[in-house]
């Protein structure tokens, strides 16, 4: 069944960096676009990064556009999150979710992989 | 940059009613929305997407409705797994956005 896990999470300080790992499984990867989708401890959603199919295309949220780069690498199964200049209200579970059919919509998603940012 | 607003914030229900849930878009998003449920300690998942499609697996009492800048979720008999966190999304101009939530909860 399709499958996916987040890893990399943990604790960084301010401006420091953190790379988060994705690893796919169940299904054709390299076929689907895939987003980073945050959720801070007890709020709401907030999509962070898209990226194509292909690696071609990427998308950010304003809030992390400049310091997160979104990548993949479909030999692997693997979608990437590269997070920089760290602040806390980057502090959340780290999603990753597949693009159904092209369509901008987030099914499925994995378990989340927990960054806390904090001194 | 759509905002998407959702109301109620909480929606305190018994086992057995309906529940409407209300999501309502900055400016029009057309058909392209969707609405995910989330349960405590779990990743959401999704329910309903352009506007009206349920999602594969998901049972006939979900329903979604609307276009342009209103939309409803509907469950139209509540089951005691459905006491959960409700989220509408949408995409726009490679921007994708979600509203603040709705819970349901038992009352």
């Amino acid at each position: 069944q399709v499958q996916l896990v987040e890893s990399g999470g943990g604790v960084v300080q301010p401006g420091g960096s953190l790379r988060l790992s994705c690893a796919a499984s169940g299904f054709s990867f390299s076929t689907y676009a895939m987003h980073w989708v945050r959720q801070a401890p007890g709020k709401g959603l907030e999509w962070v990064a898209f990226i194509s199919y292909d690696g071609s295309n990427k998308y950010y949220a304003d809030s992390v556009k400049g310091r997160f780069i979104i990548s993949r690498d479909n030999s692997r199964n693997a979608l990437y999150l590269q997070m920089n200049s760290l602040r806390t209200e980057d502090t959340s579970l780290y999603y990753c979710a597949r693009d159904w059919g092209s369509s901008g919509w987030f099914a499925p998603w994995g378990q989340g992989t927990l960054v806390t940012v904090s001194s | 940059e759509i905002v998407l607003t959702q109301s109620p914030a909480t929606l305190s229900l018994s086992p057995g009613e309906r529940a409407t849930l209300s999501c309502r878009a900055s400016q029009s998003v057309s058909s392209y929305l969707a609405w995910y449920q989330q349960k405590p300690g779990q990743a959401p998942r999704i329910l309903i997407y352009d506007a009206f499609n349920r999602a594969p697996g998901i049972p006939a009492r979900f329903s979604g409705s609307g276009s342009g800048t209103d939309f409803t979720l509907t469950i139209s008999s509540l089951e005691p797994e459905d006491f959960a966190v409700y989220y509408c999304q949408q995409r726009s101009n490679w921007l994708f956005t979600f509203g603040p939530g709705t819970k349901v909860d038992i009352k």
